[in-house]
């Protein structure tokens, strides 16, 4: 089945540490994000690319970067944690003229 | 003022009961309306999905919009155990594949 993969499903990290979470589709779905999801706030978009070489920074994208290395691979980079940035990242893909998105099954972030 | 506000629940009512779920938006330029449904530990999966104004039905699911309100709501009716899980809705001013603005989810439990 077609399918939207993250890595790591959990991590633990400790503040000041690089971390960069994986994620990967087999859909062919030109169009990627990344949310984060934290109690009480619902999802929230952080970056989204619309191909390889069209980045676009979400609602909070501070702390964190992005690369787009190939059509089915987006990466997403916290510089340097910080304790805030504790929660559940998901990552998402969708196709152009079309608000479905298809969702990751998540990574567990803690920054202690 | 959040865009879009989401009642977070917890919600819980016993098998067989009809459940409303509801949203309110401020921005009156969205038009495309969305329920995610989200199972413990998994990504979100669109549900229902409707354009402008009106009634969308979909087995024991009803989608309704009221754009003069600005409110939209879910109606699970005959619930049951297997739809315990997070719904979230989410907007979008057009269907471009862009930026979705999703309320902050309200956990729903049926009893059996």
């Amino acid at each position: 089945d077609a399918d939207v993969t993250q890595t790591p499903r959990n991590r633990i990290t400790k503040t000041g540490k690089r971390i960069m979470l994986e994620c990967s589709q087999t859909k062919g779905h030109d169009r990627m994000y990344w949310y984060r999801q934290d109690p009480g706030l619902g999802l929230r978009l952080i970056y989204y690319s619309f191909d390889v070489k069209d980045i676009n920074k979400g609602e909070i994208s501070d702390g964190y970067s992005v690369s787009r290395q190939a059509q089915a691979k987006f990466s997403l980079s916290l510089e340097s944690a910080i304790p805030n940035q504790t929660a559940l990242y998901f990552c998402a893909t969708g196709r152009a003229r079309a608000n479905e998105q298809f969702f990751g099954p998540g990574t567990r972030l803690t920054v202690l | 003022q959040k865009e879009v506000e989401q009642d977070p629940g917890p919600l819980s009512v016993p098998e067989g009961a009809i459940v409303s779920l509801n949203c309110t938006y401020s921005n009156s330029a969205f038009q495309y309306f969305m329920w995610y449904r989200q199972y413990s530990r998994k990504g979100p999966e669109l549900l229902m999905y409707t354009y402008s104004s009106g009634n969308k039905e979909d087995g024991r699911f009803t989608a309704q919009v009221d754009k003069s309100s600005k409110y939209i709501s879910l109606f699970i009716r005959d619930s049951q155990p297997s739809d315990s899980a997070t719904y979230l809705c989410a907007m979008s001013e057009d269907n471009q594949g862009g930026k979705l603005i999703f309320g902050q989810g309200t956990e729903l439990s049926v009893k059996p």
